[in-house]
């Protein structure tokens, strides 16, 4: 069965933790993406990665942290720098190889920091 | 990041009624998505578009691409109660592979 996979769907933790949340997928696409997501708002770029074990920030990476160690997969740890860390979370992959600038989103996690 | 913008922010309508919603910049795009996305899920991609002037229908959908490469529309025609959900564009400029996104339209379809 072939796409996105998130997990947990829905995380909570306490205020000062770490977390970190999985993506991962088997697309054999190039390209992976993180965004946050309000509510009202469009969906912002935290990091991005276009091959493995290298990644660039995007415009609301502080307070995150990632890493892309395989081709299928890029965690995102939310740190306790993070100052607003409740949000949506989705991670999504792109197909460098084919000549579309098409981007397909996984199923999200939603994040609650009590 | 620059966020295009989108409007209307919401609608609200009778099902079998016809939706436009539209978003523009001020910077030229060489790409535009639009997306659709459910309560509590990640977007899925409704139309994509790559040259200026193009017109695409995807079922009852139809996306254009505005012929000054800075912005784009969408309309539904004949709505559904399904058809309710977030409406996102996105546009890509030159070779930059990140995608800018609009605030959404929310459309609620009445039965």
């Amino acid at each position: 069965d072939g796409g996105i996979t998130q997990s947990p769907k829905y995380l909570f933790r306490k205020e000062g933790q770490n977390v970190t949340l999985s993506c991962e997928q088997n697309l054999n696409h190039d390209a992976m993406y993180w965004y946050r997501q309000d509510p009202g708002q469009g969906l912002r770029l935290i990091y991005y990665s276009q091959i493995v074990n290298d990644f660039q920030k995007g415009d609301i990476a502080e307070g995150y942290s990632v890493s892309r160690e395989k081709k299928e997969s890029f965690p995102l740890t939310v740190t306790s720098a993070q100052k607003n860390p409740t949000a949506f979370y989705l991670c999504a992959t792109k197909d460098l190889g084919q000549l579309i600038n098409e981007q397909f989103f996984g199923p999200g996690t939603r994040l609650t920091v009590l | 990041g620059q966020q295009l913008n989108q409007s209307p922010q919401s609608m609200f309508i009778q099902e079998g009624e016809d939706v436009s919603m539209n978003c523009t910049s001020s910077s030229i795009f060489n790409t535009w998505l639009w997306y659709k996305q459910d309560p509590g899920e990640g977007p899925v991609l409704l139309i994509a578009l790559y040259k200026a002037g193009e017109l695409t229908s995807n079922g009852r959908l139809t996306a254009q691409f505005g012929i000054t490469r800075k912005d784009s529309f969408l309309n539904i025609s004949a709505s559904i109660p399904s058809d309710v959900g977030i409406y996102f564009c996105a546009g890509q400029r030159g070779s930059n592979y990140k995608l800018t996104f609009g605030k959404g339209t929310l459309l609620t379809v009445n039965p």
